[in-house]
């Protein structure tokens, strides 16, 4: 069974700073790891989106990176902003359920400190 | 459009009523998901349909009723619920083999009195 941890659980860092988010999974067997961004209250934002075959992804200020051999995955945040406060959740898509679910982490909650 | 559509976004209902939520994606999406959602944990898998067809069900308890009329609408129907049913119910919608990641709708906040 897929089971998805996150580090750290929660998060407080003073505006401008690099942080760097953990993700870890148990069965290397994935299709792909996506990770989500969530307001209070709110639904899901996709960030990012690796592929199995992948080791990185960027899209602006974010960098996610992947190494399934070792079931990690890490996310970037450059020069933090308090409106990247919000809860970061990672998912791994499995092979072994045909990819017709996620496994989620507990989730890091981001706060930023103007 | 890539989006997944919730309607509605927040929903009291009392523990004798009937009510819907509703979910849409003109995406060309082939499985749509249910997803129950607690303050402060991950998302919980309800449901999966596949082609229209309910593929997972996740032992959810019988007052919750799914139902995929077609390939673009996803409804909850609820009946009889208990507080403890109180949470953020999440839609989402995906490619069959998901290579192309899940997209997420908005939700609806649920209260059960």
């Amino acid at each position: 069974k897929q089971e998805v941890t996150q580090i750290p659980a929660a998060l407080s860092v003073p505006e401008g700073e690099n942080l760097v988010l953990n993700c870890s999974f148990t069965d290397s067997a994935i299709y792909n790891l996506q990770w989500f961004r969530q307001d209070p209250g709110k639904g899901l934002t996709s960030l990012l989106l690796i592929q199995s075959s992948q080791r990185e992804q960027t899209s602006g200020r974010l960098n996610a990176s992947l190494d399934k051999s070792s079931g990690r995955s890490t996310l970037y945040i450059a020069a933090s902003q308090p409106g990247d406060s919000a809860t970061y959740l990672c998912a791994v898509s499995s092979l072994r359920t045909s990819g017709s679910r996620l496994t989620f982490g507990e989730g890091t909650q981001l706060t930023v400190n103007p | 459009d890539t989006e997944v559509t919730q309607t509605p976004k927040h929903l009291v209902m009392g523990m004798t009523n009937k009510k819907s939520l509703k979910c849409e994606q003109h995406m060309g999406h082939r499985a749509m998901y249910w997803y129950k959602q607690k303050a402060k944990k991950p998302p919980e898998l309800m449901f999966v349909y596949s082609y229209e067809k309910l593929s997972i069900n996740e032992s959810v308890p019988s007052r919750f009723s799914p139902e995929c009329p077609n390939s673009s609408l996803l409804n909850l129907h609820l009946h009889a619920l208990q507080p403890e049913d109180s949470a953020l119910y999440l839609c989402a919608s995906s490619q069959l083999v998901s290579l192309y990641g899940y997209t997420f709708g908005s939700g609806t906040r649920l209260t059960v009195v």
